[in-house]
């Protein structure tokens, strides 16, 4: 499967614990983005990196979540003391910067659970 | 920043028929509109995008239309069918920045 991967699927924590996220984009992308979509909702947008660059972060985003690209390829997205609000789908998607590059591709995501 | 309206939240045609979902954003920057179906449970699906040089777009059964000057665009399914059921989402971004998406339209074709 050549498409975005996204580790783990599911997600179970109790409030006050830290996860994190692993997403591959498709291997000739350069642009990664993550996203949270919570039930009934779009997706909304939370940061996005070209190559290992972390160009914008929501203004919405807690200072509890941080992500990283450390060698341009595969990311993390971190959530540290976790609330109940943070139940969502996180979802992962890739784009290039040639021709077709406005296309973002997303992953199956991650739908954490904090209990 | 950029704001996307999406109408109606709901839509139920009879198979056969078309369903039109429309979309207006707010940002006149914004350059490119794609339109994304998601199925219960699945990870959302690009089925056709334009971009702000083109007024029209078709691909089978589906077409998107864009007025740049009322900042709307819109999809078009025609020939319904069963697995046309899902929930779709129209977005809008500026170049290859962030998607901003509508609330989605549930869809739903009636046998």
């Amino acid at each position: 499967d050549t498409g975005v991967s996204q580790d783990p699927r599911h997600k179970i924590t109790k409030r006050g614990q830290n996860v994190t996220f692993r997403c591959d984009p498709i291997s000739e992308h350069n642009r990664l983005y993550w996203y949270r979509q919570t039930l009934g909702q779009g997706p909304e947008f939370l940061t996005y990196f070209q190559n290992e660059a972390q160009l914008e972060k929501s203004r919405l985003l807690s200072d509890r979540f941080s992500a990283e690209r450390p060698k341009g390829s595969f990311s993390t997205l971190e959530i540290q003391r976790t609330e109940q609000g943070d139940s969502a789908m996180y979802l992962c998607a890739s784009s290039s910067t040639g021709f077709r590059g406005d296309t973002q591709y997303f992953g199956p995501g991650t739908r954490l659970t904090v209990l | 920043g950029e704001n996307v309206e999406q109408h109606p939240s709901t839509l139920s045609v009879q198979e056969g028929d078309s369903a039109v979902i429309k979309c207006t954003y707010s940002d006149s920057a914004s350059n490119y509109f794609p339109w994304y179906k998601q199925e219960l449970g699945k990870r959302p699906q690009l089925i056709i995008d334009i971009r702000s040089n083109v007024g029209e777009k078709k691909d089978q059964r589906i077409a998107v239309t864009l007025n740049k000057t009322a900042k709307h665009f819109s999809l078009h399914i025609t020939e319904t069918q069963p697995e046309d059921s899902a929930v779709y989402f129209c977005a809008a971004s500026f170049g290859n920045e962030k998607l901003t998406f509508g609330t989605g339209t549930r869809l739903t074709i009636i046998p």
